[in-house]
């Protein structure tokens, strides 16, 4: 299995801050998603991240709110710009191994906006 | 619009019993289907993925699923559950190509086991 690591694993933040979640595979990945998993609810596709270019975001979702960047096959980073709270969640990121058809995901990012 | 339903928002079941998880999608081509599992503080695991052939399907931990195609249903079920089950499941669709990996998921399960 591909073994995924975000940071952080959890914050508090204040309304109107940004905050920039990191993931890390530990190797090489074809796809590289980041989902958003809502308090009580399931989980939704924000983004996918492309390795060199802008991402491809989902409706409703936009790059201003939720830039992403993706420098290699291995690393991805979301932000959650000017955050207020309903933008409390929990953010997943997913990947898709090379070569495998198998999805993972990572423990996620516990966020609370106060 | 694609759209996955679980009709169970919470079940519980004895030790011991059996378990059926329902899942019923609206897709418009044929997707493929995933069950996956979270555990408190633990990330989705994977359970079963069903692409094409048989409608049956093995999974991890005891569990198999079956594709009903006419019905729009994906039913995941394990014959004896154990105290360890104890989990939220989830059902999931997607398609293939350049869209896979953008999966549609359902509200989720939230399984109870009484001892």
């Amino acid at each position: 299995s591909a073994v995924i690591s975000q940071k952080p694993s959890r914050d508090i933040c204040q309304r109107g801050t940004s905050l920039t979640i990191q993931c890390q595979v530990d190797s090489q990945v074809t796809m590289m998603f980041w989902y958003r998993q809502q308090p009580g609810q399931s989980l939704t596709l924000i983004a996918t991240a492309n390795q060199g270019s802008e991402a491809t975001y989902e409706s409703g979702f936009v790059i201003d709110k939720f830039p992403i960047s993706r420098p290699n096959l291995t690393f991805s980073t979301l932000t959650v710009s000017n955050m207020s709270p309903e933008d409390s969640s929990i953010y997943l990121c997913s990947v898709v191994r090379i070569n495998t058809d198998t999805q993972y995901f990572g423990p996620g990012t516990r966020l609370t906006v106060l | 619009a694609q759209s996955v339903t679980q009709p169970d928002i919470h079940i519980t079941v004895s030790e011991g019993a059996s378990l059926e998880l329902r899942c019923n999608y609206s897709y418009g081509a044929t997707p493929y289907l995933f069950w996956y599992v979270q555990s408190p503080g633990q990330g989705l695991q994977l359970l079963l993925k069903y692409f094409s052939g048989d409608t049956l399907v093995q999974g991890i931990k005891g569990f198999e699923a079956e594709f009903k195609r006419s019905q729009s249903s994906y039913t995941r079920r394990k014959p004896t559950v154990h105290w360890s089950d104890a989990a939220e499941y989830f059902c999931a669709v997607g398609a293939g190509g350049t869209s896979y990996g953008k999966l549609t998921f359902g509200q989720g399960t939230i399984l109870t086991v009484h001892p």
